[in-house]
């Protein structure tokens, strides 16, 4: 059974840094491709960051490139996000996702919550 | 960027009836070499992670029930539910992956009973 369990989040101050982590069982995490998208309070789903199965090729929305870094740990069956800079408006529960074979998200993580907040 | 724009932005159908949502990419999501519509629903219950529904537009996920069914094709796209359950309240989401630079989602349709 494909499983993404996550862990992280939290509050922090504006300007503060947050690691969201996921780990993956149930599938050989070194073929997918992987991805975070996260939700704003209320609001709807936004595509955040993807890497490539070796670690190679990363892609990130506009509005989080140069803070946000994502990477992978394929030996320890896991996914990360590296959250800095943060600022009010990255609030959101973030969820990690597998890319399935033609780039849709086909399992998804529990969700985490990261509240920027002075 | 692909835009997706979902209407309505929430309906209310009895239990038995039929819901229907609609999504429109600003560009055609369809590959002409494999003829296949590069198109997404998810299914988001309160307080759960989203669950993919159907894909290529048309294709039901393993597991997802035959009252789920999409249609349309190129910019036009459609996903009914043929006869509302009380398990299918939830937010619905289409998303393009045509053009996965950035992946899009719509804005969301709440599903509710009347």
């Amino acid at each position: 059974e494909v499983q993404l369990v996550q862990s992280g989040g939290g509050l922090v101050q504006p300007g503060g840094s947050l690691r969201l982590s996921c780990a993956a069982s149930g599938f050989t995490l070194s073929t997918f491709w992987m991805t975070w998208v996260r939700q704003a309070p209320g609001k709807g789903l936004e595509w955040v960051a993807s890497i490539n199965q070796a670690g190679s090729e990363t892609r990130y929305v506009d509005s989080v490139k140069g803070r946000f870094t994502i990477s992978r740990d394929n030996a320890r069956n896991s996914l990360h996000l590296q959250m800095s800079g943060l600022r009010a408006e990255d609030t959101a529960v973030y969820f990690c996702a597998r890319v399935g074979g033609y780039n849709y998200f086909d399992f998804w993580g529990q969700g985490a919550l990261a509240t920027v907040s002075s | 960027d692909i835009v997706m724009t979902q209407s309505p932005e929430s309906l209310a159908v009895s239990l038995g009836e039929r819901a229907t949502i609609n999504c429109k990419s600003s560009q055609s999501v369809l590959h002409s070499p494999n003829n296949k519509n590069y198109l997404a629903w998810y299914q988001q219950r309160a307080g759960q992670p989203p669950k993919l529904l159907m894909y290529w537009a048309s294709t039901r996920q393993s597991g997802v029930p035959d009252r789920f069914s999409g249609s349309g094709s190129g910019t036009d796209f459609t996903l009914t539910i043929s006869s509302l359950q009380a398990e299918d309240v939830a937010t619905y989401y289409c998303q393009q992956y045509y053009d996965p630079r950035p992946w899009t989602f719509g804005q969301g349709t709440k599903v509710e009973i009347k």
